[in-house]
């Protein structure tokens, strides 16, 4: 059925290393996939988004571009900040229309 | 931007007693919202679809006796833990959509409820 799969964590950075959780998908056709951010404390937040293969969701510094050859959608930041720390989910809609998740990766970031 | 406000955001309860949840869209209206439960390292898996006004759609798996879920109003929804047991320990979410259209989720910060 449809799923989504991302990377373990918890992973832990320095200030403005650079950023890559791996997000892949299954599904029948080319769902829209979404990256939300949950910080401490706070609910959850839609960071980015992209609809269709190859393009390339953007917010905050952070991307994602929608692969289809490798059904894959992994969010990269080019230099993270200690405000970065939060945990990260990646999501898509199942066929029935429900928004599934990703079991969401926390990131550190240590000044 | 929109938001949704979940409240308690913690809770902990005797086990056979009742928790009520309740998840409010503050500045707009929804027609629809979701409830979430999540266990410590895992994903949000979906229990159910709140519609205002009517009964609550529940997903396979989900007790509808043990999850009671209202959605009296557009901008209020509750979900009460009925008979609560320490397995039903985890964390909450609620989210709800803007009646006026789009895809957005607006979510709500949780609810960490502990049975004990």
């Amino acid at each position: 059925g449809d799923s989504v799969t991302q990377m373990e964590g918890p992973v832990t950075l320095s200030e403005e290393a650079f950023l890559t959780i791996n997000c892949t998908y299954t599904a029948t056709g080319y769902p829209s996939l979404f990256w939300y951010v949950q910080y401490p404390g706070e609910g959850l937040q839609l960071l980015l988004k992209a609809t269709k293969a190859d393009d390339k969701g953007s917010n905050k510094g952070f991307e994602a571009t929608y692969r289809k050859e490798t059904t894959s959608f992994h969010l990269e930041k080019g230099s993270v900040q200690v405000s970065d720390s939060a945990v990260y989910f990646c999501a898509r809609y199942n066929q029935g229309g429900k928004l599934i998740f990703g079991q969401g990766t926390e990131l550190s970031v240590k000044p | 931007g929109a938001v949704v406000s979940q409240h308690p955001s913690r809770v902990i309860c005797k086990s056979g007693t009742s928790v009520k949840i309740e998840c409010r869209s503050l500045d707009f209206q929804a027609t629809t919202m979701f409830w979430y439960r999540q266990f410590p390292k895992q994903s949000l898996m979906l229990m159910a679809t709140s519609n205002e006004g009517s009964k609550a759609t529940y997903e396979q798996g989900v007790e509808k006796d043990k999850f009671l879920i209202n959605h009296a109003s557009l901008t209020l929804s509750t979900l009460t833990v009925t008979s609560a047991h320490p397995e039903d320990s985890s964390f909450y979410i609620c989210s709800a959509r803007d009646a006026g259209g789009g895809e957005k989720l607006f979510f709500g910060s949780g609810t960490q409820l502990s049975v004990l």
